[in-house]
């Protein structure tokens, strides 16, 4: 039981590359989400879904895709990478009122 | 809105008890939860309590609840170095959390 797994733990990129964070989870969790983390920002939320084929944009979706064609896997897709999209992002899942497990993050840094 | 407020930072010394607030705003949650995250890591879910219950006891860890003032508190006792995080409170349900507090221990 892995619980919830993110790839890659780092990445660089430069500006105006696109490239997906990939989240998959093996837990059959209906809600996933995903978080930025920024220095005195807290976690904010770029989009999240409740099951598969339902996404919703969050907090901060600007510049960011996301799709859930099967319940484990969860991608986030930076569409042209900005200097503002480096950050910490968090996937979490979790099942309806229980609380959610979070993956170990990717370090992003975009120059 | 929905809103998670919580101090930004906190500082004890080590054996002190440490006590965290936040403060919701959705009074229909059936559980409210704390996560602690450890430098260069995710969040760990550390404790919850159900929304009938007005207080939790689990090892170090007391989890208070007042429901009429939408009023979370989480006490850990004899704090040690390894309590050194940031701790954040949410709402079941719910995917907003706050800016956490850093919590210091200090020797």
């Amino acid at each position: 039981n892995a619980g919830v797994t993110q790839t890659p733990k780092f990445q660089v990129l430069k500006t105006g590359q696109s490239m997906t964070l990939q989240c998959a989870q093996d837990m059959n969790h209906e809600y996933m989400s995903w978080y930025r983390q920024d220095p005195g920002m807290g976690l904010r939320l770029i989009h999240y879904s409740v099951g598969a084929g339902i996404t919703d944009q969050g907090e901060v979706p600007n510049g960011y895709n996301v799709s859930r064609s099967t319940t484990e896997d969860f991608p986030l897709r930076l569409l042209s990478a900005a200097p503002s999209q480096t950050s910490v992002y968090f996937c979490a899942s979790a099942q309806a009122d229980y609380g959610y497990t979070f993956g170990s993050g990717t370090r992003l840094t975009v120059v | 809105g929905e809103d998670v407020e919580q101090s930004l930072f906190l500082s004890v010394r080590e054996g002190d008890s440490s006590v965290i607030n936040c403060t919701y705003t959705d009074s229909s949650s059936t559980y409210l939860y704390w996560y602690k995250q450890e430098p260069g890591a995710g969040l760990q879910l550390l404790t919850y309590i159900f929304s009938n219950m007005d207080m939790k006891q689990d090892q170090r860890l007391t989890v208070l609840l007042n429901k009429k003032d939408k009023h979370l508190s989480l006490r850990i006792a004899d704090t040690q170095t390894g309590d050194s995080a940031i701790y954040f409170c949410a709402e079941a349900g719910k995917l907003i959390f706050g800016q956490g507090t850093e919590l210091s221990v200090k020797p």
